[in-house]
């Protein structure tokens, strides 16, 4: 089993849609999780952290679940520079796994 | 700036030469990471260092090989060993406490033909 499994995707949704990704983790010790965006080509970008409690930053809600050991991201009212991949990474041991990323992509 | 610099930006090989990777960070994080990632994939780790002087294999440590002599620079070599070496590299560092995030440099495309 992979450490970090991550919907397949691709997502495909209009403009204001809302769209939920999750994530699940194999090691029951994690203790730090986080979202990181990836545009094309590109380094991959911090774009929240998950707190044990959930959190928001203004249209994204991050939450966590730690007895089904999986971690979630919202996006609402979608923009089309939300097109990206979205990587969920699990810090189970210092070590920063990732999952396989998940696409997304906004029309008009 | 602060910063993670790779270089280069762009690798072009032959197949069966060794090629050295560079990575340096000027944040002063105990952590340093190497990733590989394919078209269409998500990141897989090679190797890490948490500390100066030693370093634990990821998921796919065979081909490759690090070192850590100092907690600036985490070099990643590309042997003859690996067998399908063409991918884009991502090294990234951490300050090593539990809840912190990894700040990645610009990545290196090695090309192997």
């Amino acid at each position: 089993r992979k450490e970090v499994e991550q919907d397949p995707g691709p997502f495909n949704v209009p403009e204001g849609a809302t769209v939920a990704f999750n994530c699940t983790y194999s090691n029951s010790a994690s203790q730090s999780f986080f979202w990181y965006r990836q545009d094309c080509r590109k380094e991959p970008k911090l774009l929240m952290s998950v707190y044990s409690s959930g959190n928001e930053d203004g249209r994204f809600t991050a939450q966590l679940n730690r007895a089904s050991q999986y971690i979630s991201l919202l996006i609402r009212d979608s923009k089309l520079s939300d097109s990206a991949t979205y990587l969920c990474v699990v810090n189970p041991n210092n070590d920063m796994r990732f999952g396989a990323g998940t696409r997304l992509t906004v029309k008009p | 700036d602060g910063g993670i610099t790779q270089s280069p930006k762009y690798l072009f090989r032959k197949e069966g030469q060794n090629v050295t990777l560079s990575c340096e960070q000027n944040l002063n994080h105990d952590a340093m990471y190497w990733y590989r990632q394919d078209p269409g994939q998500g990141l897989r780790l090679i190797y890490y260092s948490q500390i100066v002087n030693d370093f634990q294999k990821g998921d796919i440590a065979e081909g490759y090989s690090v070192s850590r002599e100092k907690k600036e620079s985490f070099p990643l070599t590309v042997t003859s060993a690996q067998k399908n070496p063409t991918a884009f590299y991502l090294c990234a560092s951490s300050t090593a406490r539990r809840y912190t995030e990894a700040f990645f440099g610009q990545g290196t495309r090695l090309t192997v033909v």
